[in-house]
C-alpha cells in the first residue's frame, strides 16, 4: 500500500464551487505539505503543516486553505474555486533527519489533477 | 518564486550516454536535492547533498555542489530508457523553507 495516498485523484469541478483534496499518510511523519504542479513551474508551495496544531502559508496561499485533522490527514479546501487553479496537486510528507545541519527528504502522494470548468 | 533553476529544460540522449543537469539557485541553503517524477506521478527522492559537501553518489546518480557559485549538479551515468523522466532540484535553507526548481525533462532513447 502507498505510504501517502490522495483522493480525489482526478476532478472537474466547476468554477465557485467548493473542493476539498485530502491527503492521508502512513509514514508517522509530522511534517506535511500541499504542493501545486503547472507546466514549466515546476512545484510550488500552498501550505505546510508541522504537527496537528502547527499551519503555515507557502508562496502561493490566497484562494486555499488547509486543515490537519491528526497527523496523518492534511486537506486541501478551494473555497470557490477558479479556472486558474486547474493544475496538479500534490501533497507530501517529510520528517527531520536529525543531523548536524538538519535536512529532510520528502515524500510525494500520486497527485490530485484537478480541472476547474 | 523559484529558488532553483535546471538547465537544460530538456536533455534527449541515446540509452548508453551519460546525463548531466545542472540547477543554480539564489540564496544560501542547508541541503539540496534531486527529485525524480515520471509524467503526471508524484515526485520521488534520488539524493540530498548537504551544503558541506562538494559530491555524492547513489549508483548510477553522482551529484555535486559548489556553494561558492550557487550550483549544483547531477549526472546519471549509463543512462537507461527507464531513466525517461523530469528531474527537479529543490533547495532547503535555514527557514525551513524547500523551494524547488521548473525541473529538466530528460529522454533517453532505447
Amino acid at each position: 500500500d502507498a505510504d501517502v495516498t490522495q483522493t480525489p485523484r482526478n476532478r472537474i469541478t466547476k468554477t465557485g464551487k467548493r473542493i476539498m483534496l485530502e491527503c492521508s499518510q502512513t509514514k508517522g511523519h509530522d511534517r506535511m505539505y500541499w504542493y501545486r504542479q503547472d507546466p514549466g513551474l515546476g512545484l510550488r508551495l500552498i501550505y505546510y503543516s508541522f504537527d496537528v496544531k502547527d499551519i503555515n502559508k507557502g508562496e502561493i496561499s490566497d484562494g486555499y486553505s488547509v486543515s490537519r485533522q491528526a497527523q496523518a490527514k492534511f486537506s486541501l479546501s478551494l473555497e470557490s474555486a477558479i479556472p486558474n487553479q486547474t493544475a496538479l496537486y500534490f501533497c507530501a510528507t517529510s520528517d527531520l533527519l536529525g543531523e548536524v545541519q538538519g535536512g529532510y527528504e520528502q515524500y510525494f502522494g500520486p497527485g490530485t489533477r484537478l480541472t476547474v470548468t | 518564486s523559484q529558488q532553483g533553476e535546471e538547465d537544460p529544460q530538456a536533455l534527449s540522449i541515446q540509452e548508453g550516454e551519460n546525463a548531466t543537469m545542472n540547477c543554480s539557485y539564489k540564496t544560501s541553503i542547508n541541503n539540496l536535492q534531486w527529485y525524480r517524477q515520471n509524467s503526471g506521478r508524484g515526485l520521488v527522492h534520488l539524493i540530498l547533498i548537504r551544503s558541506n559537501e562538494r559530491e555524492k553518489h547513489s549508483g548510477r546518480l553522482r551529484v555535486t555542489l559548489d556553494t561558492s557559485k550557487k550550483s549544483s549538479s547531477l549526472l546519471i551515468t549509463a543512462s537507461r530508457a527507464a531513466d525517461t523522466a523530469s528531474y527537479f532540484c529543490a533547495t532547503y535553507d535555514n527557514n525551513n523553507d524547500m523551494r524547488f526548481g521548473a525541473g529538466t525533462r530528460l529522454t533517453v532513447k532505447p
